[in-house]
């Protein structure tokens, strides 16, 4: 089982708010990244360092972090925003990365 | 365009061994550490094991699921990263990713900034 879990599935209204969680013991020492992973595809970096977006990626995500958990928020989702979405973090050792179960979004 | 390109990938007897190549361009390879990562059919990321650049040893961790199996290296020279997969099993089928480190060089991964394709690993008999 993994040491991060995320909600299996989460859905949103076009144009709304969503905020995708991911919980661990290992967030409260060490940063989550995100990454979102549309059908057939390789997935893709969306948040690093907790709240840091790589070039590319709407300002209309962000990260954010307390205590155990960490979460990823969608600022009016758009239709293009439906995918699965993983956190990552640093595992109990510190030495390694785990991935949560990932979190099927859906655009209604 | 930075560019990670996997290769390798294929249909393999259980118990026989495959080796992986991550052919990198665009960047200077040397400063950074690597990460490989897999996804089985229709399952979740796995995270396999990290190498680390050459200032800093270009040492290796591995997920306890492959450690003793699986190995990862590289050739600076080439910019290509390798898994050697060995003693493969059925659970071991999946699209296997190459990733680069958001850090650059360091001691440990800390998240993976840019991703190849994938390759198909099929373990079957």
């Amino acid at each position: 089982s993994s040491e991060l879990t995320q909600d299996p599935a989460v859905s949103v209204a076009l144009g709304q708010t969503v905020r995708i969680t991911c919980q661990g013991d290992s967030l409260r020492s060490y940063y989550a990244s995100w990454y979102q992973q549309k059908p057939g595809q390789a997935p893709v970096i969306v948040i690093y360092n907790k709240n840091n977006r790589p070039s590319g990626i709407p300002d209309r995500f962000s990260g954010s972090s307390s205590g155990n958990t960490a979460s990823l928020t969608i600022t009016g989702a758009q239709a293009e925003d439906e995918a699965d979405y993983y956190c990552c973090s640093r595992d109990s050792s510190g030495k390694n990365l785990v991935f949560g179960g990932g979190t099927k979004l859906t655009v209604l | 365009e930075v560019q990670l390109v996997e290769s390798g990938g294929g249909l393999v007897q259980p118990g026989r061994s495959l080796r992986l190549s991550c052919t990198t361009s665009r960047f200077t390879f040397g400063d950074y550490g690597m990460s490989w990562v897999r996804q089985a059919p229709g399952k979740g990321l796995e995270w396999l094991g990290f190498i680390r650049s050459k200032p800093y040893g270009g040492t290796t961790e591995y997920a306890a699921s492959v450690k003793g199996r699986f190995t990862i290296s590289r050739d600076d020279s080439k910019s290509i990263a390798y898994l050697q997969m060995n003693s493969l099993e059925t659970e071991d089928t999946a699209i296997y990713y190459c990733t680069r480190d958001s850090s650059g060089g360091g001691w440990y991964p800390e998240a993976f900034d840019i991703w190849g394709q994938g390759t198909m690993v099929t373990v079957s008999s």
